[in-house]
């Protein structure tokens, strides 16, 4: 049971340059979420996905866009990557009103 | 704006005492979640407090609650080194089910 697994780990882009982050996680959750969290802050809701097949904006969504490829996955892109968006992304699910669980986290680095 | 502000913003104190955190917020709540983060990982969740309650216990940690003051506390008591962390309280609002709103954080220096 890995729980929410986030990949890649790290990663540097240059100004411009498009990438994807992808989630995934095996605890049969209906809800996803996409947070960024900059240094000394706490997270910030990007984007979320409440049941398979839908998605809605979170507070900060701008410059993102995201997939719910099916219940298990939920993809966010950067299309065209700028130095505000150097952050430590993370991925969360839970099943409604209950604690949610963290993947990792994504270490970016846009240059 | 955050939902959840978190008071203070740092707190270093010696093995075996006891920590306080405090997290504020502004608009009715469903449940309120205390939260810990080591150094570059990710979240752990800690424990869940919801709206009709007061008072959680879970080990050394104890939750408040008072909706009336719009306002939550994390207490961990005989702190030891391990539990240096930055803690963070997320409410999920009545109105967005799902939607945890996080506050800006707590970072706790436990000195051995």
């Amino acid at each position: 049971n890995a729980g929410v697994t986030q990949t890649p780990k790290f990663q540097v882009l240059k100004t411009g340059q498009s990438m994807t982050l992808q989630c995934a996680q095996d605890m049969n959750h209906n809800s996803m979420y996409w947070y960024r969290q900059d240094p000394g802050m706490g997270l910030r809701l990007i984007y979320y996905s409440a049941s398979e097949g839908t998605t809605d904006k979170g507070e900060v969504p701008n410059g993102y866009n995201v997939s719910r490829l099916n219940k298990r996955e939920f993809s966010l892109r950067l299309e065209s990557a700028a130095p505000s968006q150097t952050s430590v992304y993370f991925c969360a699910s839970r099943n409604g009103w209950v604690e949610a669980f963290f993947g990792q986290g994504t270490r970016l680095t846009v240059v | 704006s955050q939902q959840g502000e978190e008071d203070p913003q740092a707190l270093s104190i010696q093995e075996g005492e006891n920590a306080t955190m405090n997290c504020s917020y502004k608009t009715s709540i469903n449940n309120l979640q205390w939260y810990r983060q080591n150094s570059g990982r990710g979240l752990v969740h800690l424990i869940l407090i919801r709206s009709n309650e007061r008072e959680k216990h879970s080990g050394r940690l104890r939750v408040t609650l008072d909706t009336s003051k719009k306002s939550s506390s994390l207490l961990i008591t005989a702190s030891r080194a391990a539990d240096t962390a930055s803690y963070f309280c997320a409410t999920d609002a009545d109105t967005n089910a799902g939607k945890s709103t996080f506050g800006d954080g707590t970072t706790l220096t436990v000195k051995p």
